[in-house]
Formats: C-alpha cells, structure tokens, sequence
C-alpha cells in the first residue's frame, strides 16, 4: 500500500536555529514528490518537486532533498514567518494520468523570535 | 483574478440541506482535483477530472456529487451530508501529471 509519513507531528525551534523535516514514503515507482506550506486559514502553497534520487531543490531559506526512501526538508536560519504546517506529498508510479497524490500527516513548524 | 478560486469559504448547513461548492481556476490548467481535509488526517483526495472527464473517484459517498463543465470550473454538490462530513474541502488544478498541484483557500464546512 502507498504511504506518506511526515516526521516530527510538531517542530519548535529558535529563530536562527536550523533544522530538517523528514517525509519517508513507500509509493511504487515514485513520479515526484512534492513539497507544500499551508498557513492556518489557508490552501497549501506549492514549494518544491524533486523527481529522482539525488536531487535538491532551493528557495531563501528551504532546501528540499530526495532519496530512494525519503526526502527532507532543511530550513536554515528559519525565522517567525516561517511558521506554518509543511505537506509532504508523493504521486506513484501508474497515476500520472489521474494525479493521484498520497499526502503525509504534515509537520507543525513554530519558530520562535 | 488569478490562481485558484474557491466559494463560498465558509458553509454551514443541516443534514437534509442541499448546496453546492464552486471552484474556478485562472491558470489554464487541464486537471482539477477535489480534497477534503479533516483535522489530524492528511489530506484525501475525492475525485479528479482531465479534460473535463472524470479520471478517479476515490470511493467518495454518492452524498458528494462533482461537476466539472469546463477546464476552469469545478463544483461539487452536497446532498444529504453528514456530522462526519465537516472539514474543510479544497480544490486543486495542475497541468498534466506529474505537474504539481495548485491550491485554492478551500471552503470551511460544517454541519448541524
């Protein structure tokens, strides 16, 4: 069965003080896997896509990376505006055609000034 | 206006009501996508249409009932819901797969 799961539930961390998310999936034939942020109130905002293993993506303070099993979202030197809860999402193999994405739960991140 | 627009944004109605969600996309995209979001749950996807086709319902109650008249529109009709039924319900387009997903603010359901 295709499964997301995000890690930590909930992340607090100091502004400045750097950290990484982690989204381990097991999908058959991954297509993409896809990265979001979502403000309370509000639809996930669209981050990354990292298409095969030993690809990184970058943007300000956000670098997303892929493995065979994983992928991991470092943020360095995070500041308060970077609170939000962060998606991690994976299209398998045999669904590009309907876009089938498998969502994890989600990690909470506050940072603190 | 641009990206991905949902309304209303917030719904409150009573089980035997009837009401349609609307969702409009300004990004020339093929392929819209119902979600519903339940607190502590990720995020599951309802059905999706190509082209104005549906390609996937997933296993979604026959309450939920989704139109797609063109590539920008997408509603989906209520009928009959239940208390479990209450969550907030997104919509999403994207070119073809495995293009990424674009979100609108989604609409706040409850029911009585």
């Amino acid at each position: 069965e295709d499964q997301v799961t995000q890690s930590p539930e909930a992340l607090r961390l100091q502004e400045g003080e750097s950290s990484s998310l982690n989204c381990s999936y097991t999908v058959s034939g991954l297509r993409g896997l896809f990265w979001y942020r979502q403000d309370p109130g509000k639809g996930p905002e669209f981050l990354f896509t990292l298409y095969s293993a030993g690809e990184e993506k970058e943007k300000e303070r956000l670098k997303a990376t892929l493995t065979k099993k994983e992928s991991f979202l470092h943020i360095t030197a995070p500041k308060p505006e970077d609170s939000a809860t962060y998606l991690c999402a994976a299209l398998p193999g045999g669904s590009s055609n309907t876009g089938k994405l498998i969502f994890g739960q989600g990690t909470t991140l506050q940072v603190k000034p | 206006e641009t990206g991905v627009t949902q309304t209303p944004r917030h719904l409150v109605m009573g089980m035997t009501n009837k009401k349609s969600l609307k969702c409009e996309q300004h990004l020339g995209h093929n392929a819209m996508y119902w979600y519903k979001q339940s607190a502590k749950k990720p995020l599951e996807l309802m059905f999706v249409y190509n082209f104005k086709e549906q390609t996937e319902n997933n296993s979604v109650p026959s309450r939920f009932s989704p139109e797609c008249p063109n590539s920008s529109h997408l509603f989906l009709h209520l009928h009959t819901l239940q208390p479990e039924d209450s969550a907030l319900y997104l919509c999403a387009s994207s070119q073809e797969s495995p293009q990424p997903q674009h979100f609108g603010d989604g609409t706040r359901l409850s029911i009585l």
